[in-house]
């Protein structure tokens, strides 16, 4: 089955600590993309990267971080320093440039 | 000024009826223009997409861009409770995407 896994479906972080979403795809995209949603506010984009070992901040990266060893995964890391991390994050994936964008099922991350 | 503006509804039609979903940006660079629908707790998933101006029709679905009034549309014929979800629109120019807030659509029965 193609496409883009995310794993896991709901997450906790506890108070000062850092936790990893995966994000896994067998779509053979140059570009990954995380974004977060939030009710009323849509998605906003953290990270992004073009091509293998480079990556982008967006417009929200200020408390998270990513990678890119291999061009199917790109976990992002959401760090103590998030102080609000509470959101449904949402990985996606796509040909390097304008063509459209498909996505995971995205991760619930809650703050225990 | 935000890039792209969705009416975020929510919006509630009887089984069988026509929906109009909008919207509207200010960029002119904008070349892709695309829909997707969302379900409750999943991924947005690809409905619809454009280059540029112009209407694409997939079945029960059809996209419309007017680059000149800077809008545009998805129509749904023959709604069906199937419908029921988050409807985003999205927007590209060189490596950047843009999206809407998404329309709530619930189709009655």
């Amino acid at each position: 089955d193609g496409g883009i896994t995310q794993s896991p479906k709901y997450l906790f972080r506890k108070e000062g600590q850092n936790v990893t979403l995966s994000c896994e795809q067998n779509l053979n995209h140059d570009a990954m993309y995380w974004y977060r949603q939030d009710p009323g506010q849509g998605l906003r984009l953290i990270y992004y990267s073009q091509i293998v070992n480079d990556f982008q901040k967006g417009d929200i990266a200020e408390g998270y971080s990513v990678s890119r060893e291999k061009k199917e995964s790109f976990p992002l890391t959401v760090t103590s320093a998030q102080k609000n991390p509470t959101a449904f994050y949402l990985c996606a994936g796509g040909i390097r440039g304008t063509q459209p964008q498909h996505f995971g099922d995205g991760t619930r991350l809650s703050i225990l | 000024q935000k890039e792209v503006e969705q009416d975020p509804g929510p919006l509630s039609v009887p089984e069988g009826a026509i929906v109009s979903l909008n919207c509207t940006y200010s960029n002119s660079a904008f070349q892709y223009f695309m829909w997707y629908r969302q379900y409750s707790r999943k991924g947005p998933e690809l409905l619809m997409y454009t280059y540029s101006s112009g209407n694409k029709e997939d079945g029960r679905f059809t996209a419309q861009v007017d680059k000149s009034s800077k809008y545009i549309s998805l129509f749904i014929r023959d709604s069906q409770p199937s419908d029921s979800a988050t409807y985003l629109c999205a927007m590209s120019a060189g490596n950047q995407f843009y999206f809407g807030t998404g329309t709530s659509l619930t189709v009655i029965p």
